[in-house]
């Protein structure tokens, strides 16, 4: 079975700051990788995966993602944060295919400081 | 991407009755369909895989008569709380993937959610 862990609950930052939300998953096979992103009362939003080839993935908003397989993980990135980065960031892995159930971590809220 | 439409975003019914909550996949085809719970600062669990024509599998711990599941078509899923008591009050959200139409990534389509408070 996979697990994900993302050690950081919360993670305040202040407006233009850089940031990392950590991700560190487990698995026996090979897996994709996804972060989705959740804003007050609603549902979750893909913000990246990975599948296969780059290790190194971006989002159209600025964030990328690095797998790092050694080291088992997953981190989020974001050069510049701005308010509006403010929001629950779930990492996720599932069996490579994409038949199996996706398994999320248990989040990490990213508040941004003005 | 692929779009998810979850309806109602809210409800407030009194304990004893029951409510009723769809998903629907709006552009694409959906074989299967996935229903979480997420409680107040914590994570998504997932309650039970809907498939279309077919018995919704549970996980372990979730009460299959309490949340029903009927997956009548390949772009509906309803989940059903019945006799709902006040700790059934939670945040739900649906979610799909597009294994038919597109190459499948394992990428899920999430729902809005439904904020369900019981009385």
């Amino acid at each position: 079975a996979q697990s994900v862990t993302q050690l950081d609950s919360q993670v305040p930052v202040f407006e233009e700051a850089p940031v990392e939300l950590r991700c560190n998953y487990s698995s026996s096979v090979s897996v994709y990788l996804f972060w989705y992103v959740q804003y007050p009362n609603q549902g979750l939003q893909l913000l990246l995966k990975y599948l296969s080839g780059s290790t190194l993935v971006e989002s159209i908003n600025g964030f990328e993602a690095e797998f790092n397989k050694s080291q088992t993980s997953f981190h989020l990135r974001k050069p510049s944060v701005h308010i509006s980065d403010t929001a629950e960031y779930f990492c996720a892995v599932t069996v490579s295919g994409g038949y199996q159930k996706v398994t999320f971590g248990t989040g990490t809220k990213l508040q941004v400081i003005p | 991407g692929a779009v998810v439409s979850q309806h109602p975003s809210r409800v407030i019914c009194k304990s004893g009755t029951s409510v009723k909550i769809e998903c629907r996949s709006l552009d694409f085809q959906a074989t299967t369909m996935f229903w979480y719970r997420q409680f107040p600062k914590k994570s998504l669990m997932l309650m039970a895989t809907s498939n279309e024509g077919s018995k919704a599998t549970y996980e372990q711990g979730v009460e299959k008569d309490k949340f029903l599941i009927n997956h009548a078509s390949l772009t509906l899923s309803t989940l059903t709380v019945t006799s709902a008591h006040p700790e059934d009050s939670s945040f739900y959200i649906c979610s799909a993937r597009d294994t038919v139409g597109r190459a499948n990534t394992g990428e899920l389509f999430f729902g809005e959610g439904s904020r369900l408070t019981v009385l």
